[in-house]
């Protein structure tokens, strides 16, 4: 099955900076890529996602990357705001399934 | 109200108890999901359910027994849990169960086994 791995687990950035966040995925067969983003006391959200015919796509100040020779794929948020401060999910899912697989997350935490 | 809704937001049971969390949604998808989510652990897949049948159970302990009487709720009913089994228990929903399917979460159920 597939694997997803995240990192790093925890993210401190000032605010105005960039922050990455990089995942890999170990089926090749995967091909849609979605970023989750999980506020204090709320459910995962939905914040963007990505699919395999795709290198990049951006939506305000926030990014993702796809390489999919490495299997590998990145979130980048720039001029990092207080309100960015939250838990980051990535997950994959190969291609023909219903169901998504994980990272383990990543914190970020963005100071004034 | 609008999204997935899911009651009881916290929950403490004693390891004899029978409980049952529950979870609505409003937006008219046709597929339902129980996720557990604990401390540094990825989101755990526990069951899916696609037009009130259940599609994927991830060997799940039988001790958690889900029920999808409609395609709008979904329940999730617990009998001598394990401290253990102590997490966030997460609902969500998705319009299908194939293809690029954006699941959209409710806040969860926070449950504590003592």
């Amino acid at each position: 099955g597939e694997n997803v791995e995240q990192h790093p687990s925890t993210l401190s950035v000032q605010e105005g900076d960039s922050a990455v966040i990089k995942c890999t995925y170990s089926d090749s067969a995967s091909n849609y890529f979605p970023w989750y983003k999980q506020e204090l006391g709320k459910g995962p959200q939905l914040i963007i996602d990505i699919r395999s015919n795709v290198g990049e796509k951006k939506d305000q100040r926030i990014a993702v990357t796809l390489n999919k020779t490495a299997k590998h794929f990145s979130l980048h948020i720039t001029e990092t705001q207080p309100e960015d401060s939250a838990v980051y999910f990535c997950a994959a899912r190969p291609s023909g399934y219903s169901t998504l697989t994980f990272g383990k997350g990543t914190m970020l935490l963005v100071s004034p | 109200e609008t999204g997935v809704t899911q009651t009881p937001r916290h929950l403490v049971m004693g390891m004899t108890n029978k409980k049952s969390l529950k979870c609505e949604q409003h937006l008219g998808h046709n597929a339902m999901y129980w996720y557990k989510q604990s401390a540094k652990k990825p989101l755990e897949l526990m069951f899916v359910y696609s037009l009130e049948e259940r599609v994927e159970n991830n060997s799940v302990p039988s001790r958690f027994s889900p029920e999808c009487p409609n395609s709008s709720h979904l329940f999730l009913h617990l009998h001598t849990l394990q401290p253990e089994d102590s997490a966030l228990y997460l609902c969500a929903s998705s319009p299908g169960t194939t293809g690029a399917n954006v699941l959209t979460f409710g806040a969860g159920s926070r449950l504590t086994v003592l």
